[in-house]
C-alpha cells in the first residue's frame, strides 16, 4: 500500500476554511484516497473518499490533483467541534483486489481550531 | 441504527489474567478488523476476517486470538495480558463489496494492564 505524508499539526480560524493536505506520491491506479478523523480518541469517523476526480460530500471537498500525487481536504467553514486529527489513507479499491479493505493510519494532522 | 458495538467500553486487568472484548455491527458487514491505538500514535492493525469462520493476521499479532463463529460478531482475546497490551481496541467493519464503502469504527474500549 501507499504510504502518505501529513503535517504534524495545523491551526484554523473558526469560519474559515481549513484546507488539509496530504502527499501519496506512490499511489497506484487502483488506490483510493481516503480521509478519516478522530475527535478526541473516538472512533475514527468517515470524512470522504476519491480515485481521481474532486468530491464533495456534506461534510468537505476532496481536491486531487491530475497526477494523483496529492490531495486536499477542504472543511468549507470550519467550527471548534472540527478540532481532530484527521488522517489521510490510501488503500486498494477491494473490488478484486486482496487487500481486504485493510486500512493503514499513519500518525494524521491535528486540526486545532481556534475562536 | 447501532453499527459497530463494543463491549466492554473500560476495563483494568492484572498481568496474567485473560479476557475477551466483542465487537458486534449491524449492517451485514462480510469483514471485520481489529486495531490498537497508543498514545499519540495511529491505529494499527492486529488482526481482521473477510467473512464468517476466517481470520487473519495483521500488523501486531502476537499476543492476540481472534475468532468470527458469527458473521455479526468478532471477538479479539487476550490470553495472558502484558503491560504492554495496555491500549485502546477498536472494531471496525467493512462490506467487502463494490462500491468502495467506507470502514465504519465503534467507540473503542480502554484496557489497563496493571
Amino acid at each position: 500500500d501507499a504510504k502518505t505524508t501529513q503535517p504534524t499539526s495545523m491551526d484554523c480560524a473558526e469560519g474559515r476554511a481549513a484546507n488539509l493536505p496530504c502527499n501519496h506520491s506512490t499511489i497506484s491506479g487502483n488506490e483510493y484516497v481516503y480521509w478519516y478523523r478522530q475527535i478526541h480518541s473516538q472512533g475514527p469517523q468517515y470524512i470522504i473518499h476519491g480515485l481521481k476526480n474532486n468530491e464533495t460530500n456534506e461534510m468537505a471537498s476532496l481536491i486531487i490533483t491530475e497526477d494523483r500525487k496529492s490531495s486536499t481536504l477542504i472543511l468549507p467553514h470550519a467550527t471548534l467541534r472540527d478540532t481532530a486529527v484527521y488522517y489521510c489513507i490510501v488503500s486498494p479499491t477491494n473490488a478484486g483486489g486482496t487487500s481486504y479493505g485493510k486500512l493503514t493510519f499513519g500518525q494524521g494532522t491535528i486540526l486545532t481550531v481556534h475562536p | 441504527n447501532a453499527g459497530v458495538t463494543q463491549t466492554p467500553k473500560f476495563r483494568v486487568l492484572k498481568t496474567g489474567q485473560s479476557m475477551t472484548l466483542l465487537c458486534a455491527q449491524d449492517m451485514n458487514h462480510e469483514y471485520m478488523y481489529w486495531y490498537r491505538q497508543d498514545p499519540g500514535m495511529g491505529l494499527r492493525l492486529i488482526h481482521y476476517s473477510v467473512g464468517e469462520g476466517t481470520t487473519a493476521k495483521g500488523e501486531v499479532p502476537d499476543g492476540y486470538n481472534v475468532s468470527r463463529l458469527k458473521k455479526q460478531n468478532f471477538l479479539l482475546g487476550l490470553e495472558s495480558a502484558a503491560p504492554s497490551q495496555t491500549s485502546v481496541y477498536f472494531c471496525a467493519s467493512f462490506d467487502g463489496g463494490l462500491g468502495n464503502q467506507p470502514q465504519h469504527f465503534g467507540d473503542g474500549t480502554r484496557l489497563s494492564i496493571l
